[in-house]
């Protein structure tokens, strides 16, 4: 079975931009999440999707967004670009209560 | 406020000898545990977990401890092989309503066993 996949790996913008990444789960997986990793936060949850609606959102302004497709393919997008917002963004799915599978990340840098 | 806290930034063992990582979380709700691998370039990877009903869980050579009262819970490796080599992440959720989980992750610790 594939495991998660995400797109672009690697994208650079410049601030004020917006951007948009792309995640698709494991097939059969209806939940996905999204995370933040940074060097100075950590991993930090932004939200997770479940049946194309968001069910739990993490402590992000709201430049930050996503949605689901019906196919539980899963977009982020973030708005009005910071330098702040340069991290690694990873993107895990679940099916039911099973433990969250990641995929590689998609690495932004914001200049 | 750090919830989970992975206090040792790094590691160092022998090969075949015992790997001993620890991990502190502060909020009572957590009911769920979990360690995930981490090479760099690539996403974590899950490793072993561990309900609050549980006070061990095994897993081949892994093997996660947890103690509530202490709310604490370490992974022990055994034994240790090179390619263990990784930086580890502690990670709790608090599973809610409705099937919703959020993991909450400490800042990892970084591995290295050598041959």
């Amino acid at each position: 079975k594939a495991g998660v996949t995400q797109t672009p790996r690697y994208l650079i913008k410049t601030r004020g931009q917006q951007v948009t990444l792309s995640c698709s789960p494991i097939s059969g997986h209806r939940s996905v999440s999204w995370y933040q990793q940074t060097p100075g936060q950590g991993l930090q949850f932004l939200f997770e999707y479940f049946s194309e609606t968001q069910r739990n959102k993490g402590n992000f302004p709201g430049r930050f967004s996503g949605r689901q497709f019906s196919n539980s393919r899963s977009e982020m997008n973030v708005s009005t670009l910071e330098l702040g917002d340069s991290a690694l963004y990873l993107c895990a799915s679940r099916y039911e209560w099973d433990e969250q599978y990641f995929g590689p990340g998609t690495r932004l840098t914001v200049t | 406020d750090q919830q989970v806290k992975q206090n040792s930034p790094s590691l160092s063992v022998q090969e075949g000898r015992i790997s001993i990582l620890n991990c502190d979380y502060t909020n009572s709700m957590f009911d769920y545990f979990l360690w995930y691998k981490k090479y760099p370039a690539e996403g974590p990877t899950f490793l072993i977990s561990i309900s609050s009903i549980k006070d061990k869980n095994e897993d081949g050579r892994f093997t996660v401890f947890l103690n509530k009262s202490a709310k604490h819970l370490s992974l022990h490796i055994v034994p240790s092989q090179p390619g263990d080599s990784a930086v580890y992440f502690c990670a709790a959720s608090a599973r809610g309503q409705g099937g919703s989980e959020k993991l909450v992750f400490g800042k990892g610790m970084k591995l290295t066993v050598n041959p």
